[in-house]
């Protein structure tokens, strides 16, 4: 069975800090994928990033950053100088060879003014 | 480009009720999949579709059932809803199975 923990249920961080949120998982098996996907408050789910198993690679698209770690079964998500708009649900997701996608329970981020 | 289309947006029905929740997507995707999320559960899949014919349960089926019938569309039905199944509903496409997926706008539906 495959797993997915984002131990931060919320987070609240002031406008331009930066924040990271945590992705732990567990899998048994070698070649699996990776996904963040945010919620924002509109309840729409949009997909941000894939990753798999076999490239280690951070991965950083503007403001937004991708730390893979196969020692530690992390995928972790780092949002710099944030934004209220950044202000949204982010699930960390884990689909393997049953090709199961499974999610995290997600982390509430609140970025205040 | 529509994507992912799901109505209706809100539903409220009455336990013993039944209603179908559609949806419809445009991208020719092969995968196609209803999720549930409750708070503090993420997402759960309920069941999911590789073609058209073929459908198979997820994690949550019980209380539901799919049809395929085409690529485009995948309607989930409640046969007698119950108040357990008070959630947002989500169906959500992609061009494989373990590809990114592609939501449609979500259905809320309370079951009184």
């Amino acid at each position: 069975a495959q797993k997915v923990t984002q131990a931060q249920t919320e987070i609240s961080v002031v406008e331009k800090e930066d924040v990271t949120l945590d992705c732990v998982y567990e899998t048994r098996d070698t070649t699996y994928y990776l996904f963040w996907y945010k919620q924002p408050p509109s309840g729409e789910l949009v997909f941000l990033i894939r990753r798999n198993s076999f490239d280690e690679q951070n991965e950083i698209s503007g403001r937004y950053s991708w730390n893979f770690q196969k020692s530690t079964s992390s995928f972790n998500f780092t949002i710099t100088a944030s934004q209220v708009v950044d202000s949204a649900v982010y699930f960390c997701a884990l689909s393997g060879s049953a090709r199961q996608l499974t999610f995290g329970s997600g982390t509430q981020l609140t970025v205040l003014p | 480009n529509a994507g992912v289309t799901q109505t209706p947006k809100f539903h409220i029905l009455k336990t013993g009720q039944s209603m179908t929740l559609q949806c419809a997507q445009d991208m020719n995707h092969g995968y196609l999949s209803w999720y549930r999320q409750d708070p503090g559960m993420g997402l759960r899949r309920i069941h999911y579709s590789v073609a058209a014919g073929i459908t198979d349960k997820g994690e949550v089926p019980d209380g539901y059932n799919v049809s395929r019938s085409n690529t485009e569309d995948f309607p989930l039905r409640l046969e007698s809803a119950a108040p357990s199944q008070t959630s947002v509903y989500f169906c959500a496409s992609s061009y494989s199975m373990g590809g990114e997926l592609f939501f449609g706008e979500g259905s809320r539906l309370t079951v009184l």
